[in-house]
């Protein structure tokens, strides 16, 4: 079993609509949690921290339920910009493992 | 602040010879990341650096990997000698302190090995 699993998609939705990613993980030591989004051809950039409250940044929503050991991206009022791979990351003590990604196509 | 910088941006070689990446992470950070990202198997963590010290390389994949930081503003990422399955996108990352979790990434190196 892999330590991050994320749908891999992808995932094609039109402007405006509302979209969701989970990712789920293994160690249940781990101890924070990341979204990062990755753009074709381009370098990783973190999107947003998790937090054990869950945490808003305009559009985009994180959650954590460490019972369950799945964390959770929600997008709201989806942009063509918003159109990548959105990677799950997840952290014991500097070892960042990465899922694999959900890739997300917004179209017009 | 000019971010973490890598070269070259694109490497083409062939089997056997021996490959150097290069690496300069954001002034003031204390850790530094080499990651590599393949279709197959996603972002691995191959080593990562804390005040120029190496602190985990069991991600290395054999010991025709080496990573050194002579230096806080200067890594080094070797294969020797290299073989096709090392082709693969490498990026270095660093991060601020231990406190402070994000990792900043490098534009990557392009690897095709021949």
């Amino acid at each position: 079993r892999k330590e991050v699993e994320q749908d891999p998609g992808p995932f094609n939705v039109p402007e405006g609509a509302t979209v969701a990613f989970n990712c789920t993980y293994s160690n249940s030591a781990s101890q924070s949690f990341f979204w990062y989004r990755q753009d074709c051809r381009k370098e990783p950039k973190l999107l947003m921290s998790v937090y054990s409250s869950g945490n808003e940044d305009g559009r985009f929503t994180a959650q954590l339920n460490r019972a369950s050991q799945y964390i959770s991206l929600l997008i709201r009022d989806s942009k063509l910009s918003d159109s990548a791979t959105y990677l799950c990351v997840v952290n014991q003590l500097y070892d960042m493992r990465f899922g694999a990604g959900t890739r997300l196509t917004v179209k017009p | 602040d000019a971010g973490v910088i890598q070269s070259p941006r694109h490497e083409v070689t062939e089997m056997g010879q021996e490959v150097t990446l290069r690496c300069k992470p954001i002034s003031g950070h204390d850790y530094l990341f080499w990651y590599r990202q393949t279709m197959m198997r996603g972002l691995e963590l191959l080593i990562y650096f804390n005040n120029n010290v190496p602190i985990d390389d069991s991600g290395m994949p054999e010991d025709r990997f080496s990573a050194k930081m002579p230096n806080a503003s200067f890594s080094t990422l070797k294969i020797q000698p290299s073989e096709p399955r090392d082709s693969a996108v490498y990026f270095c990352a660093s991060s601020m302190d231990r406190e402070d979790e994000k990792l900043f990434f490098g534009s990557g190196t392009q690897l095709s090995v021949l």
